[in-house]
C-alpha cells in the first residue's frame, strides 16, 4: 500500500519568512496530492491540490509543486503570517484511498 | 465541497461504555468515510461506509469494535464499543465532492473528539 512520508514535524520561521514542507511517497500509481490544514479544534481544510499530470501549482501565497519520478511533493508558503500557524498534512491517493503523512506543525512567530 | 455535520463534537465517556457518532452530509454522496485521529497523530482510515452495503474497513480495524451504519447518502453512523482509553481519539467524517466522479478530494467534518477515562 501506499507509505506517505513527511518532513519536518515541526517548523518555527518567522512572520514574512517563507516556509516549505516536503513530502515523498512510495506508490506510483497515486496521482492526487492535497495539502490539508488543521487548526486547534477543528478538522482538516483542504488548501490546495496538484494532480499527476501537473508539475506546479499557485494559489496567492501557497504554491505545490511535484516531482514524479522522484515521487516527492512541496508545499511552499510565502509570506507567512501568525494566521498561518497550524499543523499541514500532506496526502496521496488514487480512487479515494488517501494516505496521509505524519503532520508538520509550523509556527510562525510575529 | 460539502457541509459535513457531526455529533457529538466531544464527549467524555467511561471505560467500557459505547458511543456512537453521527455524521450528516448536506448532500448526496456516494462514499463516506471514518478516520481515526490520535493525539498528536496523523489521520489513519478506519473504513469506508457503503449505501446498501456493509462497510469496508482497513487493516487493524474490526466491525465489531467499529460497527458503521450508512443508512441513506446524506448519513452515517459510527460506533466506538467497549471503549478503552486507548480509544480516545479525534474521530472525523470525510466525504467526496457531492458531484459525485472520482476526483480524489476528500472534505472533512470537524471532528469528535473523545476522551476515555
Amino acid at each position: 500500500g501506499e507509505n506517505v512520508e513527511q518532513h519536518p514535524s515541526t517548523l518555527s520561521v518567522q512572520e514574512g519568512d517563507s516556509a516549505v514542507i516536503k513530502c515523498t511517497y512510495s506508490d506510483s500509481a497515486s496521482n492526487y496530492f492535497p495539502w490539508y490544514k488543521q487548526e486547534l479544534g477543528k478538522g482538516p481544510q483542504l488548501i490546495i491540490d496538484i494532480r499527476s499530470n501537473v508539475g506546479e501549482k499557485k494559489d496567492q501565497r501557497i504554491a505545490v509543486t511535484l516531482n514524479k519520478t522522484a515521487k516527492h511533493f512541496s508545499l511552499h508558503i510565502t509570506e507567512t503570517q501568525p494566521e498561518d500557524s497550524a499543523v499541514y498534512f500532506c496526502a496521496a491517493s488514487e480512487h479515494n484511498d488517501m494516505r496521509f503523512g505524519a503532520g508538520t506543525r509550523l509556527t510562525v512567530k510575529p | 465541497s460539502a457541509v459535513i455535520s457531526q455529533k457529538p463534537s466531544r464527549d467524555i465517556c467511561q471505560r467500557g461504555t459505547s458511543l456512537t457518532i453521527q455524521c450528516q452530509v448536506d448532500s448526496q454522496v456516494t462514499m463516506m468515510f471514518w478516520y481515526r485521529q490520535q493525539p498528536g497523530q496523523s489521520l489513519t482510515l478506519i473504513a469506508t461506509a457503503n449505501q446498501g452495503s456493509e462497510a469496508t474497513y482497513e487493516s487493524g480495524f474490526v466491525i465489531d469494535k467499529f460497527p458503521i451504519s450508512r443508512p441513506n447518502l446524506t448519513f452515517s453512523t459510527l460506533t466506538v464499543s467497549n471503549m478503552s482509553p486507548e480509544d480516545s481519539s479525534i474521530y472525523l467524517c470525510s466525504v467526496p465532492p457531492p458531484a459525485g466522479g472520482n476526483t480524489g478530494e476528500l472534505f472533512f467534518g470537524e471532528g469528535s473528539r473523545l476522551t476515555v477515562l
